[in-house]
């Protein structure tokens, strides 16, 4: 079946801007988490979304990062005014909402480049 | 969530088995074993998880020794693709983010 999407898969933009940065994750899943991983680096935590529950967005670097989930759905990252050290690799990774279990699979990832 | 150790790097030969230790001394009773592993440029991918007894899948076995202290993933036979970084992540099977560590990068060599 379909994995887990990112859209874009390369995003270039000028120090300043915003981007918006999209998740589609497996049909079914209800829980969706947003990692980064900075170059030669491991992968970060940012925020996570479980059902209907409010997200925990413990790992968010900064009030310049936000994320928003439609239902169980769709999930986008904003990061806004960029700086040179939010370029990265952006992953998204979804899970189902069973017990005993709860297995991350991740997408591609956005590889966002900030000039 | 349970610190893992591993080492950096390790080289294997086509055809062989890998043997990738893990280090977790400090685990929790109700924490689990995960192994995922990224190839480059490529998202983390699942490989196993285990709480005591060993697994085994299509990918891999994952042992884990009495104690719960350490672990070894097994690639029997090592093939080129396998040439990624691994990632030995204990966690409470809670909803929740992973805590992923540098891992080892394999490299599996002709």
């Amino acid at each position: 079946g379909a994995g887990v999407s990112q859209s874009p898969s390369n995003k270039v933009t000028e120090k300043g801007k915003d981007v918006e940065l999209r998740c589609d994750p497996i049909s079914g899943h209800t829980a969706l988490y947003w990692y980064r991983q900075r170059l030669g680096q491991g992968l970060e935590f940012l925020i996570y979304f479980q059902g209907n529950s409010a997200p925990d967005k413990s790992g968010l670097p900064s009030d310049r990062f936000s994320a928003e989930r439609t239902g169980e759905s769709v999930s986008t990252l904003t990061i806004q005014r960029t700086q040179q050290e939010d370029s990265a690799v952006y992953l998204c990774a979804s899970s189902k909402d069973l017990p005993g279990t709860d297995t991350q699979y991740f997408g591609p990832g956005t590889r966002l480049t900030v000039l | 969530d349970a610190k893992t150790t591993q080492p950096p790097s390790m080289d294997c030969a086509e055809g062989r088995a890998a043997n990738l230790p893990c280090n977790h001394s400090t685990i929790s009773g109700n924490e689990y074993v995960y192994w995922y592993r990224q190839i480059h440029s490529q998202g983390p991918q699942y490989i196993i998880h285990g709480l005591k007894n060993n697994e085994t899948n299509e990918m891999a076995s994952l042992i884990i020794t009495e104690d719960r202290k350490s672990s070894t993933l097994i690639l029997p036979h090592a093939t080129l693709r396998d040439t990624a970084v691994y990632y030995c992540i204990v966690r409470t099977d809670s909803w929740g983010k992973f805590q992923f560590g540098a891992g080892t990068q394999v490299v599996v060599t002709p």
